[in-house]
């Protein structure tokens, strides 16, 4: 069935540092893409999405670009802030799947000044 | 606030008790999926609402947790006879379909259930 692969966390960086998390994806068909983030104590937010091969989601100073030959979708910022700080999640939908989503195990991010 | 309000946040009880939560979506959101995330992993499906209609069920929802959606609102999810794997964060989300052609969900802040 469809999956999802994250980079393992936690991932721990210094203001201003580039950031890079890793998601491949294996599924049937042309899946939607996302980036979920979910900050300490707040529920799960879609930060940015992409719906078709070659597409770039930014939001946020965040970026992510579908990659359907590497079946990849790294999300990337080039400069990280304390306030990034949360866990996120690469997650995809099937076009025939009743449109749930699945979900990486996540990233956790940490921030140091 | 994603506007999808979730109930009660926190549950504790007892091994064997009976459990709801309650999941009230964005108004006008026809669709409402209920997740399971435990920690350190992401959320994992469990079922979906067409609006009254469930259309699909994982094989995590054992034979003990029961949903439904009665007029197409809002969604109870019970477990029966809990157990302590039943321990986990229980994700409620919605969304309007037929939109575009993708699938953004709202998710509301969760119920974390621990059964002792």
């Amino acid at each position: 069935g469809d999956s999802v692969t994250q980079m393992e966390g936690p991932v721990t960086l210094s203001e201003e540092a580039f950031l890079t998390i890793n998601c491949t994806y294996t599924a049937t068909g042309y899946p939607s893409l996302f980036w979920y983030v979910q900050y300490p104590g707040e529920g799960l937010q879609l930060l940015l999405k992409a719906t078709k091969a070659d597409d770039k989601g930014s939001n946020k100073g965040f970026e992510a670009t579908y990659r359907k030959e590497t079946t990849s979708f790294h999300l990337e910022k080039g400069s990280v802030q304390v306030s990034d700080s949360a866990v996120y999640f690469c997650a995809l939908s099937g076009g025939n799947q009743g449109g749930k989503l699945i979900f990486g195990q996540g990233t956790e991010l940490s921030v140091k000044p | 606030d994603t506007g999808v309000s979730q109930n009660p946040r926190h549950k504790i009880t007892k091994r064997g008790q009976n459990v709801t939560f309650r999941c009230d979506p964005i108004s006008e959101h026809n669709r409402l999926y209920w997740y399971r995330q435990t920690l350190g992993q992401g959320p994992e499906f469990l079922t979906y609402f067409q609006n009254e209609a469930q259309l699909e069920k994982s094989r995590l929802l054992s034979d003990r947790f029961s949903a439904e959606r009665p007029k197409g609102s809002f969604s109870t999810l019970e477990i029966q006879r809990t157990e302590q794997g039943d321990s986990a964060m229980y994700l409620c989300a919605s969304t309007r379909l037929p939109t575009a052609t993708y699938n953004e969900q709202f998710f509301g802040p969760g119920t974390r259930l621990t059964v002792l």
